[in-house]
């Protein structure tokens, strides 16, 4: 079976520090990973995803992530936060049977 | 539709009676899944439908919970006898069949039991 791990489920930044929220999954072959962002009282909205190709995805309002095979990770990025950027986060993988599986979301925190 | 729907938004209920809670998914999505999203909590899987069948239903807590999917379209999500902790939003999402698309979510149903 596989899973999604979502390392901290609470994160903090500064307003303009670097944003890294840390995915890790387990696949017996590779899939296809995502990351979805949940505004309050809101459903889940794509932010970016991978399928194949080129390991650096780049994803709507300045985040990115990077698939690293060999370290079974696809951690999302971005620069310079900024306070609109304060929501959930959820990474998720789909395996080849249609079947998502979530990770169990980071909190994003961003202080003035 | 352009987006999936779920009906109602919010849904406050008394313990022990019967809800449903219908989703509409993208026209042309095979795939249809509802997930449970408990205060402060991730994403708890249901059950996932592939056109009108239900190959993967490991998710729903007890006998109380069902789902059914027509026509490859609607789905409703039925629990009976509602217990307090059934209180969550319950999404909705759909998929193609192809696997490199994403599933697309639902605004969820807000269910409250008092």
């Amino acid at each position: 079976a596989q899973s999604v791990t979502q390392l901290g489920s609470h994160v903090s930044v500064s307003e303009g520090a670097l944003v890294l929220l840390r995915c890790n999954y387990s696949s017996s072959v590779p899939p296809y990973l995502f990351w979805y962002v949940q505004y309050p009282n809101q459903g889940l909205q794509l932010l970016l995803k991978y399928t194949t190709g080129a390991t650096l995805v780049k994803g709507i309002n300045g985040f990115e992530a990077e698939f690293k095979k060999s370290e079974t990770s696809f951690h999302l990025t971005k620069p310079s936060a900024h306070m609109s950027d304060a929501a959930e986060y959820f990474c998720a993988v789909r395996n080849n049977f249609n079947k998502f599986y979530f990770g169990s979301g980071t909190k994003l925190n961003v202080k003035p | 539709g352009a987006g999936v729907s779920q009906s109602p938004s919010n849904k406050v209920t008394e313990k022990g009676k019967d809800v449903e809670l219908r989703c509409d998914p993208i026209s042309g999505h095979t795939a249809l899944y509802w997930y449970r999203q408990s205060l402060g909590q991730g994403l708890e899987f249901l059950i996932y439908f592939q056109g009108n069948s239900a190959p993967d239903k490991s998710g729903l807590p007890s006998d109380r919970f069902s789902a059914e999917r027509t026509g490859g379209s609607v789905s409703t999500l039925t629990i009976q006898r509602t217990q307090q902790e059934d209180s969550a939003v319950y999404l909705c999402a759909s998929s193609s069949r192809q696997g490199h698309t994403e599933a697309f979510f639902g605004q969820g149903t807000r269910l409250t039991v008092v």
